[in-house]
């Protein structure tokens, strides 16, 4: 149990464009989903929080408009990074949480912008 | 900022056990000490978690000293696949969902054949 996905596992993009990464919780309704951005050899960076129906909390730092999330059902949370630009190439990895103190992690997008 | 300090790196024999300690000196009365690792370009994986009580699951041991600012996880006989970077995290549950966890650097454990 508990597991979530993400699609696509990997992407590559030209600069300007626009990229979707999908969060999917499989086995569970996910009230609250969590994105994390992850540099080499750093460590994870949570970038916002959202929980279902509801606007997401943005982490100082990170521009709303520009990573778009939308959390439209209990198993669904998209990241669109808009306008991509090469210093947004990154390890995207989204997490889910069930109403439990536990959240539990997707296998990550690797995103690498042109 | 992350709220733990864990030592960098570790190594252990492949079948004797890993120990892999962490020290959370500033945790509050109503935070979790989480572990999850990182094997590489994959997402975390959850390992466990507890709140003052030892806990033991299929994948390890959760050692909390009697004052709650240190921990210990025990991988009671690792394997080579059990290298990874090892977070250890104190995270406050609230609101039917969950705190944000906070990751810190962590520990590179190698497990070597």
């Amino acid at each position: 149990g508990a597991v979530v996905s993400q699609h696509p596992s990997w992407v590559i993009c030209k600069s300007g464009t626009s990229v979707k990464i999908e969060c999917r919780s499989l086995d569970f309704q996910a009230t609250t989903m969590f994105w994390y951005r992850q540099f080499p050899k750093q460590s994870l960076m949570l970038m916002a929080t959202s929980n279902e129906g509801s606007k997401a909390t943005y982490e100082q730092g990170v521009e709303k408009d520009k990573f778009l999330i939308n959390h439209a059902s209990l198993t669904l949370s998209t990241l669109t990074v808009t306008s991509a630009h090469p210093e947004d190439s990154s390890f995207y990895i989204c997490s889910a949480s069930q109403n439990t103190d536990t959240q539990y992690f997707g296998p990550g997008t690797r995103l690498t912008v042109l | 900022d992350a709220k733990t300090t864990q030592p960098p790196s570790m190594d252990c024999a492949e079948g004797r056990a890993a120990n892999l300690p962490c020290n959370h000196s500033t945790i509050s009365g109503n935070e979790y000490v989480y572990w999850y690792r990182q094997i590489h370009s994959q997402g975390p994986q959850y390992i466990i978690h507890g709140l003052k009580n030892n806990e033991t699951n299929e994948m390890a041991s959760l050692i909390i000293t009697e004052d709650r600012k240190s921990s210990t996880l025990i991988l009671p006989h690792a394997t080579l696949r059990d290298t990874a970077v090892y977070y250890c995290i104190v995270s406050s549950p609230f609101g039917g969902g969950s705190e944000k966890l906070v990751f810190g650097k962590g520990t590179k454990l190698t497990v070597n054949p």
